[in-house]
């Protein structure tokens, strides 16, 4: 069983509609990172959480430390939301371990 | 903000030669930076943790003769694949921790090994 588990592994959607992205995770963390990776392959951070909750523009990630378990939300979702979402959790200095990825499709 | 630049961004080439692949930090002093390999539809895997000044230390599994990690300044880490083979084909990218700041990543090379 991998350390970090993403859910669902693809999804597709219309544009406009709410998106879950869902993570578990079976180990002690410092921090948990929501990433992008586009078609390219370019990989950028969208959050760093230990706690809570954080917003930028239209995402939304939580983290419940307890539960070991974050969501990355996408409200009114674009087309252009479309990439690979990737939960990756941080343990001692800076190591990343990373889940699989979400492919996510927006069709217009 | 910070930033990471990762050359070359895709290398094609024969087997049997050696790559060279540069992660430079551009506007911080980075003494450790993240090597990571990643299969088509797979995501990351850590393949070592170059750190500046000193040895890098491999992910289990990684060969230390095969993929030769050097940090010699606080900016530039770079991963030579020696002897390259097809099976090294692969998407290799870099990352660089910034103070408590999430990981700043390089854009990737894409290496085709003919």
């Amino acid at each position: 069983k991998n350390e970090v588990e993403q859910s669902p592994q693809n999804l597709t959607a219309q544009e406009g509609e709410f998106i879950t992205i869902n993570c578990s995770y079976s180990v002690g963390i410092s921090a948990l990172h929501w990433l992008q990776q586009h078609p390219g392959g370019g990989i950028v951070s969208l959050f760093m959480l230990s706690s809570g909750k954080k917003k930028h523009g239209r995402l939304i990630a939580t983290i419940n430390i307890q539960e070991k378990h974050s969501s990355l939300h996408i409200t009114a979702s674009h087309p252009r939301d479309s990439a690979v979402y990737i939960c990756a959790v941080k343990q001692g200095a800076q190591k990343l371990v990373f889940g699989q990825g979400t492919r996510l499709t927006i069709n217009p | 903000g910070a930033v990471v630049s990762q050359h070359p961004s895709w290398v094609i080439c024969k087997s049997g030669t050696s790559v060279k692949i540069e992660c430079r930090s551009l506007d911080f002093q980075a003494t450790t930076m993240f090597w990571y390999r990643q299969f088509p539809k797979q995501s990351l895997m850590l393949m070592a943790t170059s750190n500046e000044g000193s040895k890098a230390t491999y992910e289990q599994g990684v060969e230390k003769d095969k993929f030769l990690i050097n940090h010699a300044s606080l900016t530039l880490s770079t991963l030579t694949v020696t002897s390259a083979h097809p099976e090294d084909s692969s998407f290799y990218i870099c990352s660089a921790p910034w103070q408590n700041q999430p990981q700043h990543f390089g854009d990737g090379t894409r290496l085709s090994i003919l």
